[in-house]
């Protein structure tokens, strides 16, 4: 079982809608959560952090956190076309240096 | 430069061949990680280095890869006898917290895509 568990997609939602990303991770000691996003060809970059049980809300952005479920989800509001990218989910190792991240889930908005 | 800085870029090698992939962190960041992207998946954790210490080698593949940060900034990771599963994008990514201190800000360099041949 790997660490980070995303379902790869793709996904393809139309303009407007809100687009619905999932992440399960292994190890209960987690305690930081986030979202990249990447571009093809390009390098992640950071676009959500969550730390708390609950939801975190970033623009059109919102992260969502179960702890007790071991569930991590990140919703696009009014997704636009420039939203076309991966999502990686990464999760800290608390026992470790390092972040564990998903396969990533490909989205595509549609024009 | 204001970001994390890899070369090269790109880097065609024989099988065989030994590579050795450059990262200049952003100034003043603490922590330095290396991972390998393969097509289609997520970054895979190689290595970490906490200013010129080298805390964390677990996901080093095989005995062929080394990484170095000498003076706590810049770093290098080195492939010996490159094999052709070796092909990846290595990204170098830097923060200014160690991985405890419950931040995920990693900056990634634009990493440098490994072909071998």
């Amino acid at each position: 079982q790997k660490e980070v568990e995303q379902n790869s997609g793709p996904l393809s939602v139309p303009e407007g809608a809100i687009a619905s990303l999932n992440c399960t991770y292994s190890d209960r000691g987690s305690q930081s959560f986030f979202w990249y996003r990447q571009y093809s060809g390009k390098s992640p970059e950071l676009i959500m952090s969550i730390y708390s049980n609950g939801d975190k809300e970033d623009g059109r952005f919102t992260a969502q956190l179960n702890k007790a479920s071991q569930y991590v989800s990140l919703l696009i509001r009014d997704s636009q076309p420039s939203d076309s990218a991966t999502y990686l989910c990464a999760v800290n190792a608390p026992t470790g240096n390092q972040f564990y991240f998903g396969t990533g889930t490909s989205l595509t908005v549609i024009p | 430069g204001a970001g994390v800085s890899q070369s090269p870029r790109y880097k065609v090698a024989k099988r065989g061949q030994d590579v050795a992939l450059r990262c200049d962190p952003i100034s003043g960041h603490v922590s330095l990680f290396w991972y390998q992207q393969a097509l289609g998946q997520g970054p895979e954790f190689l290595t970490y280095f906490q200013n010129e210490a080298q805390l964390d080698k677990s996901g080093l593949p095989s005995d062929r890869f080394f990484a170095e940060r000498p003076e706590g900034s810049v770093s290098t990771l080195k492939i010996q006898r490159t094999q052709q599963e070796d092909s990846a994008v290595y990204l170098c990514a830097s923060s200014p917290f160690a991985p405890r201190e419950n931040t995920g800000e990693l900056f990634f360099g634009e990493g440098s895509r490994l072909t071998v041949l």
